[in-house]
């Protein structure tokens, strides 16, 4: 059964530390690795990721995927309150018709 | 503003009634899919559609049904709430019928059965 598996499932920071939210999958014929931040309600894009080592970056935000231990990490740099939220990955699978697999999500606050 | 618009917003029903979830989207995409979002279990797949005219089952699809009689609309149907479908609702569509991988949610529909 294809699944993705997030962690922490929580965390509390304070602004300007550093953090780093782990992504785990098991999925057959994988296509892609898409991560989302929710603040208060619909999900936003941030990254997909289809390449093994190849980071995306975006600000303060960057991400990098494993394919041959099957996880992704990403990072927040400098944590702003602003960057409170949870964090989503999901797993895309040729298998699947293109829909997405989604891991639990992970709480992050960031305290001033 | 192109997008998503899910309605309503919030919803408390009785148990046993009946409840139907509009979403309409204005990008002309394709592909139209229904998650809930529950706590610590993130967000689950109940039906989609990869074409007007065409519905597919997805993680947890049962009491709930779909119709796509057109491109923009996607409507979730719940045939007789029950508690346990107390939840988070977000229709959310892709371009194209294999998803490119990103998908555009809509702001959500919190329903409540009591």
């Amino acid at each position: 059964e294809d699944k993705v598996v997030q962690s922490p499932l929580s965390l509390v920071v304070h602004e300007g530390d550093t953090v780093t939210l782990n992504c785990s999958y098991e999925v057959t014929n994988f296509r892609s690795l898409l991560w989302y931040k929710q603040e208060k309600k619909a999900p936003t894009f941030l990254f997909m990721l289809t390449s093994s080592g190849i980071e995306k970056k975006s600000g303060r935000l960057s991400s990098i995927l494993d394919k041959k231990e099957l996880f992704s990490i990403l990072n927040i740099t400098a944590t702003q309150t602003g960057d409170s939220a949870i964090y989503l990955c999901a797993v895309e699978s040729y298998n699947q018709g293109g829909k997405l697999i989604f891991g639990q999500g992970t709480e992050l606050s960031v305290k001033p | 503003i192109a997008g998503i618009t899910q309605a309503p917003t919030s919803q408390i029903l009785a148990a046993g009634r009946r409840m139907t979830l509009r979403c309409t989207q204005d990008m002309r995409h394709n592909a139209m899919y229904w998650y809930r979002q529950d706590l610590g279990l993130g967000l689950r797949l109940i039906h989609y559609s990869n074409t007007a005219g065409t519905t597919g089952k997805g993680e947890v699809p049962d009491g709930y049904s779909v119709s796509r009689a057109n491109t923009d609309d996607f409507p979730l149907t719940l045939a007789s709430a029950v508690p346990s479908q107390t939840s988070v609702y977000f229709c959310a569509s892709s371009p194209t019928g294999i998803s490119t991988g990103e998908l555009f949610f809509g702001e959500g529909s919190r329903l409540t059965v009591l």
